[in-house]
């Protein structure tokens, strides 16, 4: 079974380009959360979504920022106009259920913005 | 709101010392606590997992603590090695899905 994924790995944007970042769930797992983790700073929570809904976006930017996770294909993390304080790296975890009694939470590599 | 800390920040030890990572959260309503590993440019790694019901969990030389009611959770790594050479996290899970992470412990191990 394989893990979750994340791509690309690394990503260099330019001030005021858009980055998009994808995250795969492990298979057969539904809930997806999206963790920001800034330079020497713990990861903080931005989103939760289930499939075709957004469930939690409380600690997701109101401006710029936007997170989907369709019928089909990956969940995506849409950064626009980055600027250089977006530079961070951003973890995608999956779980089956969002029972945090029972399920943890699976991470990914992790994405790794740079924007110059 | 829950804060987690994570003293120390960084730890140097000779091959073959113990680990002692310490970890403290403000809100005891939790339903869990986590130590994570990450290494440089990598993801995060699950170690153990303590239910808020468990004082302790052990998995081969590692062995985490938990204190609910103080606040409280150590890491031990008995007869530490360069490959335990890490970030490690603690993470504690409140009561829904947003997890709260310290801002880790970087470990080095000296051969």
């Amino acid at each position: 079974n394989a893990g979750v994924m994340q791509n690309p790995r690394h990503l260099v944007r330019r001030r005021g380009q858009e980055a998009r970042l994808r995250c795969s769930p492990m298979k057969g797992h539904s809930h997806v959360y999206w963790y920001r983790q800034l330079p020497e700073e713990g990861l903080k929570f931005m989103v939760y979504l289930q499939k075709e809904n957004i469930i939690d976006e409380s600690g997701m930017p109101k401006e710029r920022f936007s997170a989907e996770f369709p019928k089909e294909g990956p969940s995506i993390l849409r950064i626009q106009q980055v600027v250089r304080g977006d530079s961070a790296a951003y973890f995608c975890a999956s779980s089956p259920s969002d029972r945090v009694s029972i399920d943890t939470q699976y991470f990914g590599p992790g994405t790794r913005l740079t924007v110059l | 709101k829950q804060e987690v800390t994570q003293i120390p920040a960084a730890l140097s030890v000779p091959e073959g010392e113990n680990l002692v990572l310490n970890c403290s959260f403000t809100d005891s309503a939790i339903y869990n606590l986590q130590w994570f590993r990450q290494d440089p440019g990598k993801g995060l790694t699950s170690l153990l997992l303590i239910q808020s019901s468990q004082r302790e969990q052990t998995s081969g030389r590692l062995n985490a603590s938990l204190d609910k009611s103080s606040g409280r959770s150590t890491l031990y790594i008995a007869a530490s090695q360069p490959g335990d050479s890490a970030t490690y996290l603690c993470a504690v899970t409140p009561n829904d899905y947003k997890l709260s992470f310290g801002a880790g412990t970087t470990v080095t191990v000296r051969a």
